[in-house]
């Protein structure tokens, strides 16, 4: 079975500064795919990047750019140019390869509150 | 919008009732999630269902069930319901089981236990 594990609760980043939300998981899977969701004060889970483990190169979208470290299990998510309306909720989730069928395995969650 | 639909948005019901929800995965979707947010489990992985077929069980207590019509619209059933069962209940859909991209997660149905 995997694991997800979201060890910052909360963290706090001033408007136009730069925070990094750190993931760590345990898998035996060589095949896998992970994911950084949002979810805002709606609770609507909006997927922000995406990173195949077979991939070296760290994914970016915009001002949100991964940190992926397979050795070390660890998936940080970095955003840029913080805005008020990166504020929400932030879920690191893995997804095994091969014939999992796709379900999400989610972290706790980090709580992101943006200062103007 | 991302698609997927859900129905209702909320739903209070008291304990020991049967509540049904809805979801209508996007457009050419095949294979739809469901996933539960509560406070104390967080987000947990439910049931996945592929072109009408079960194609994976989590966390799914016996007393919840699920189906996939042949509309590829799916419902998820709770019955006997209790205080603990109170949270989000997320719909999400993709192409396909396999697929690599990505899901697709609907507005949620909060679903509130008395």
């Amino acid at each position: 079975a995997q694991t997800v594990t979201q060890s910052q609760p909360e963290m706090s980043v001033q408007e136009a500064e730069t925070v990094t939300l750190s993931c760590t998981y345990d898998t035996s899977e060589s095949d896998y795919y992970l994911f950084w969701y949002k979810q805002p004060p709606s609770r609507q889970m909006i997927l922000v990047i995406r990173q195949e483990a077979y991939k070296q190169q760290n994914a970016t979208e915009n001002r949100f750019s991964v940190n992926f470290q397979k050795a070390a299990k660890s998936f940080s998510l970095k955003i840029s140019d913080s805005q008020l309306g990166d504020a929400a909720m932030y879920f690191c989730a893995f997804r095994a390869g091969g014939t999992s069928y796709g379900k999400l395995t989610f972290g706790q969650g980090t709580i992101l509150t943006v200062h103007p | 919008d991302s698609g997927v639909t859900q129905t209702p948005k909320h739903l209070i019901t008291a304990t020991g009732q049967r509540v049904t929800l809805r979801c209508s995965p996007r457009s050419g979707d095949l294979s739809v999630y469901w996933y539960q947010q509560s406070l104390d489990q967080g987000l947990q992985f439910l049931i996945q269902y592929y072109n009408g077929e079960e194609r994976a069980k989590g966390n799914i207590l016996e007393r919840f069930s699920a189906q996939q019509f042949p509309d590829l619209h799916s419902e998820l059933n709770l019955s006997s319901l209790e205080l603990g069962d109170s949270a989000l209940y997320f719909c999400a859909s993709s192409v396909a089981p396999l697929a690599k991209g990505k899901q697709y997660f609907g507005p949620g149905t909060r679903l509130t236990v008395t």
